[in-house]
């Protein structure tokens, strides 16, 4: 399972922009880039994917280093709602389902 | 439209008892997905459906768990006999196409405490 590394936890007090990092240092060059949430007592939540270019949708945006080794899950404005577990996933070929590691959990502060 | 729902939400049984779990996919939604936390742990996938063949089904951890998908439609997960370390929230996903470059969806999941 390809590997990638987030901190622990966060904190961000509410209505202030969320910058999550993520590295993937090992990334292959036709892997994408996937961010899932879970809220408490909630099953997982797809957020927003990527491969190359950043994206942008109506939860979030992700930000793609150039090197493609590190990415950035910015939620623009906080609120306490997106209070959860934020999981950076990396999607290889072949591999159909999703690995979880420990992800971050965001602690919005009111 | 609906989403992924699983049934039931929680269930409580007791060690040796059989229990199964059931998940109705969004429909038309030919890729159904088990995974499940166990207490402390991280989700961790279980097995992956194509309509009702099982595509992959690495992650399932020992032979008292079954899963079927009869005519590719909604699936259960059958845990005979249940043991302490069964114990875990159990999420079912489906998505459309298989591929990375496609989101899954999630059901809310179901708590399952062996005791």
């Amino acid at each position: 399972d390809a590997k990638t590394t987030q901190p622990n936890s966060m904190e961000s007090n509410e209505e202030e922009p969320v910058h999550l990092p993520c590295n993937h240092s090992t990334i292959s060059g036709t892997d994408y880039i996937h961010w899932y949430r879970q809220l408490p007592s909630q099953g997982p939540e797809y957020v927003i994917h990527g491969l190359t270019s950043n994206v942008n949708n109506r939860m979030a945006s992700l930000a793609i280093a150039e090197d493609r080794k590190s990415s950035t899950l910015i939620l623009h404005r906080a609120t306490l709602r997106d209070a959860a577990v934020y999981y950076c996933i990396l999607r290889t070929d072949g591999a159909n389902n999703l690995f979880f590691g420990t992800g971050t959990r965001l602690t919005v502060i009111p | 439209e609906a989403g992924v729902t699983q049934f039931p939400s929680h269930s409580v049984i007791e060690k040796g008892q059989t229990v199964t779990l059931r998940c109705d996919p969004i429909s038309g939604h030919d890729n159904l997905y088990w995974y499940r936390r166990v207490m402390g742990k991280e989700i961790k996938f279980l097995l992956h459906f194509v309509k009702e063949s099982k595509q992959d089904e690495s992650g399932m951890p020992n032979n008292r768990f079954l899963a079927e998908r009869t005519g590719g439609t909604y699936s259960t997960l059958k845990v005979q006999p249940a043991e302490l370390e069964d114990s875990g929230v159990y999420f079912c996903a489906s998505s459309q196409d298989a591929g990375k470059n496609t989101e899954a969806f999630f059901g809310q999941g179901t708590r399952l405490t062996v005791v």
